[in-house]
């Protein structure tokens, strides 16, 4: 079974717009951690955001913001005023207290002018 | 702090040959990843380090990868005899212990031709 869900492949929107990933993932463990990476075309993964299973705020990090709906088992990325420059695919990621990372497949966002 | 190093950043090579890729974690990351990524498969866990000691191989796909790692600034990855189907990028990452994003290295691109 995925762990990890990423059910939008491509994602389009125009300049200067919000936009929101989604995410749900699939634990029974009560500790548990969600990140958020973003991979240009040049090929690099970029750290964004954590989310702990135990946190009571939503994490923000700058223009990025993690919806956490903890009883929905999603964890979702909102990106608030895009740039040109956020164009890139962004990957979803678990990891359970003693485990390794799960990756979801991914979401291309390809932001418009 | 430089990051995760890896070298190559690309390696073209002919099927048959050895092919060993380098990595350089951050100083004073208790652990170090091995990952692979291809279109189909997604990024895929080859092994992990802890404390220079390799925990989990289960990811490594058969007998002809094999990963060290002599001391706590370097780990190998090698794949003897490489086949096209090796073709992929493959990104070494670090993270210290606990609950943290893994800081990944800018990766290398190998082909298999």
């Amino acid at each position: 079974a995925q762990k990890i869900t990423q059910t939008q492949p491509g994602m389009f929107v125009q300049e200067k717009e919000a936009v929101t990933l989604d995410c749900t993932y699939d634990t029974s463990d009560p500790s548990y951690g969600l990140f958020w990476y973003k991979q240009p075309s040049s090929g690099e993964m970029i750290f964004l955001i954590y989310q702990g299973s135990y946190d009571q705020q939503n994490a923000t990090e700058g223009r990025y913001s993690l919806n956490f709906q903890k009883a929905r088992k999603s964890a979702n990325l909102v990106i608030s005023a895009s740039q040109l420059g956020d164009s890139a695919m962004y990957f979803c990621a678990m990891r359970e207290e003693g485990q390794n990372f799960v990756f979801g497949p991914g979401t291309r966002l390809s932001v418009l002018p | 702090d430089a990051g995760v190093i890896q070298s190559p950043r690309h390696e073209v090579t002919e099927m048959g040959q050895e092919v060993t890729l380098r990595c350089k974690p951050i100083s004073g990351h208790d652990y170090l990843f091995w990952y692979r990524q291809t279109m189909m498969r997604g990024l895929e866990l080859l092994i992990y380090f802890n404390n220079n000691v390799p925990i989990d191989d289960s990811g490594m796909p058969e007998d002809r990868f094999s990963a060290k790692m002599p001391n706590a600034s370097f780990s190998t990855l090698k794949i003897q005899p490489s086949e096209p189907r090796d073709s992929a990028v493959y990104f070494c990452a670090s993270t210290p212990s606990g609950d943290y994003g893994y800081t990944f290295g800018s990766g290398t691109r190998l082909t298999v031709v």
